[in-house]
């Protein structure tokens, strides 16, 4: 059973970096099968995808049209776990901010969203 | 980016009530959407992929269905843990979530 630790700072300055950590265990993070997403929510915006790394042979990542310009998803082999962080925070970056691991379903050639961290509020403000 | 876009945005019933909401996508995703419960403070929970298929150790109460644009997920008859807030989720062009419908009770 896969499961997920998030961890970072719940406060954080306007203009400066949001960084979150999320460990996983019951599985690697170099999983040939898997992609390591970070997923946010907020009142205005509802759930947004932010971004997936994974690894094929190699190191992937995918991000959305929206925070491309900010944002890097790392995986670290060493702890088993993988980071985001958002670069230039604002007000409108205040959001619940989830890690979620989604697997790939050799029947439907789709990936599956089965696993998910607790959750941290951030909050951005000075 | 493609919307989804559900309906309603809310609804009040019953328990045991069948329930049925709607997502629709802007453009053709075949069948590539998901559909999750979330209840308060907790993260979403898958119930249904592949639009149809039912995640293992999900009650068979919850049922989806549609191809391309047009998708619905029935509850069969409503149980009192099933009020949430419900979510579709489609993958076939980045990921992107709809609005939400919140299952309220009556």
């Amino acid at each position: 059973q896969v499961q997920l630790q998030q961890s970072g700072p719940g406060l954080v300055k306007p203009s400066q970096t949001l960084s979150l950590t999320c460990a996983i265990s019951g599985d690697s993070v170099s999983s040939n099968s898997a992609a390591w997403n970070w997923i946010r929510q907020s009142p205005s915006r509802g759930l947004e995808w932010l971004g997936r790394t994974y690894y094929r042979s190699k190191w992937y990542n995918d991000y959305a049209v929206s925070v491309k310009s900010r944002i890097t998803i790392n995986p670290d082999t060493s702890k088993n776990q993988f980071s985001l962080q958002l670069n230039s925070v604002t007000p409108e970056d205040t959001a619940v901010y989830y890690c979620s691991g989604s697997y790939y379903d050799i029947l439907t050639g789709y990936y599956n969203f089965d696993y998910w961290g607790q959750g941290t509020l951030v909050t951005v403000s000075s | 980016a493609i919307q989804l876009t559900q309906s309603p945005s809310s609804l009040s019933a019953s328990v045991g009530d069948r329930v049925t909401i709607t997502c629709r996508a802007s453009q053709g995703i075949s069948s590539a959407l998901a559909w999750y419960q979330q209840k308060p403070g907790k993260a979403p929970k898958l119930l249904i992929y592949d639009a149809s298929s039912l995640e293992s150790g999900v009650p068979s109460r919850f049922s989806g269905s549609g191809s391309g644009t047009d998708f619905t997920l029935t509850i069969s008859s409503l149980q009192p843990e099933d009020f949430a807030t419900y979510y579709c989720q489609q993958f076939n062009s980045y990921i992107t979530f709809g609005q939400g419908t919140r299952l309220e009770i009556k």
